[in-house]
């Protein structure tokens, strides 16, 4: 199994819905990444889980909550967004901490209505 | 942090070569990475970059020179598929290990017949 995974493909919710999003890989990579991309935009870091732990949280707004249950899996906890979130979500990882890329999913494409 | 410039678009024959050119200014350098992205697709990893010097992998080749904070991607014998936007991004070393990848804004390649 050589990809990332993330369900749902498409996800339309109100904003005073609560959703999650999902990622999974079975690479063993140790390194776990969200992402957010607006169009014409490039990705913009979210959050970095590294042996399951967070490692980076860019200062986003806590109505994006991360969660990382196991080395495959990372969730993203979505709260009470605005429209103004609506983006293609990204995530990637990584096999370890040497001069690896990252293997990117292929995306879940929010619209907050 | 890290400030990374390319050109917006570039347009070019099939059959041509082009080369997409990024420089970057960054406290801490880890690494340059380039990703191709179809509109409305996730990034997928070409090449990298961490010394000096030319790295080629079949049609595409990348460059670096840390001294000048500059690289370049070289795309040969252009197909109707490499039309995409083009990525350039830097790891950045001062943070922990894991690192934080900071993507510029993308050149998008038009190939025209």
């Amino acid at each position: 199994d050589t990809e990332v995974t993330q369900t749902p493909k498409h996800l339309v919710m109100g904003m005073t819905n609560k959703k999650s999003l999902k990622c999974e890989q079975h690479m063993g990579h140790r390194a776990m990444y969200w992402y957010k991309q607006k169009a014409k935009k490039p990705p913009e870091l979210m959050f970095v889980y590294s042996y399951e732990k967070l490692s980076i949280n860019e200062s986003v707004p806590s109505r994006f909550s991360p969660e990382c249950p196991n080395s495959s899996l990372l969730n993203l906890h979505l709260h009470a967004l605005q429209p103004e979130d609506s983006a293609l979500y990204l995530c990637a990882s990584r096999p370890g901490q040497g001069m690896d890329e990252q293997y990117f999913g292929p995306g879940t494409r929010l619209t907050v209505t | 942090g890290q400030n990374i410039d390319q050109p917006t678009e570039m347009t070019a024959t099939e059959g041509a070569i082009v080369q997409i050119n990024c420089t970057y200014q960054t406290s801490g350098f880890n690494g340059l990475f380039w990703y191709q992205q179809h509109a409305g697709e996730a990034p997928t990893f070409l090449s990298y970059n961490v010394l000096d010097g030319l790295e080629e992998k079949g049609r595409f080749s990348s460059f670096l020179s840390r001294s000048k904070g500059y690289s370049y991607l070289l795309l040969k014998e252009l197909q109707m598929k490499d039309s995409a936007s083009y990525l350039c991004a830097v790891r950045d070393g001062t943070t922990d290990s894991w690192g934080k990848f900071q993507f510029g804004a993308g050149t998008q390649v038009v190939v025209t017949p």
